[in-house]
């Protein structure tokens, strides 16, 4: 079945560090692709997607470029902040047009002041 | 921010007693979501409604779980004899529309623990 993995469980960086959170799918069809952020005590919040190829999506300062031809969706920022401390999922809408979602298991951001 | 309202927030239940949890979707949206998030922050589709009628549901579902979206009622996921596997963080989203690359807005979770 269709599935997504995040190379990362933790990435630890110091503020105005460089992100790079590295997500891989697979899937039958082609599928519209998230990223979603998660703070302790709350559900995942909705980041941004991307629904075809060469799409870039982005929100507060995060970014990620829908790739195809290597099954990527890759998040990234220029320069984190302490806030930005939480846990990342890249996440794939199914092809069955219900909107249900397949998550990788989360990288955790620690940001360090 | 998201308008997807849970209830309650923590939920304590015996084995083999009824978890009962409650969610109302943000206005307007006519796509319901449950999903299990568990303690190694694995997520498990449990079930999606659209306009009150189920689109998908997942075996385990279909035996101890139970889920509803009335009209002009919250919606609800009900297991009728919890299990200490069941204990997890129990998420409701919405959705404006049941499409491939619709967004999906998540509530903050019942964290059912059974102990």
């Amino acid at each position: 079945g269709d599935s997504v993995t995040q190379t990362e469980g933790q990435v630890a960086l110091s503020e105005e560090d460089f992100l790079t959170i590295h997500c891989n799918y697979s899937a039958s069809g082609y599928p519209a692709l998230f990223w979603y952020v998660q703070y302790p005590g709350e559900g995942p919040q909705f980041l941004f997607r991307a629904s075809r190829d060469k799409e870039k999506g982005s929100s507060r300062g995060f970014e990620a470029t829908y790739d195809k031809g290597t099954t990527s969706f890759h998040l990234r920022k220029a320069s984190v902040q302490e806030s930005d401390s939480a846990v990342y999922y890249c996440a794939l809408g199914d092809g069955g047009n219900t909107g249900k979602l397949i998550f990788g298991l989360g990288t955790t951001l620690q940001v360090q002041p | 921010n998201s308008k997807v309202i849970q209830t309650p927030r923590y939920l304590v239940k015996g084995q083999g007693q009824k978890a009962k949890m409650r969610c109302i979707p943000e206005k307007g949206h006519p796509v319901v979501f449950w999903y299990q998030q568990n303690k190694n922050n694995e997520f498990k589709f449990l079930i999606n409604f659209q306009n009150q009628e189920v689109l998908q549901q997942i075996d385990m579902t279909e035996k101890r779980f139970s889920a509803e979206c009335p009209s002009n009622s919250p919606c609800s996921l009900e297991i009728q004899s919890s299990e200490a596997g069941d204990s997890a963080l129990y998420l409701c989203a919405s959705s404006p529309q049941g499409a491939r690359g619709a967004e999906v807005f998540f509530g903050k979770g019942t964290r059912l623990t059974v102990v």
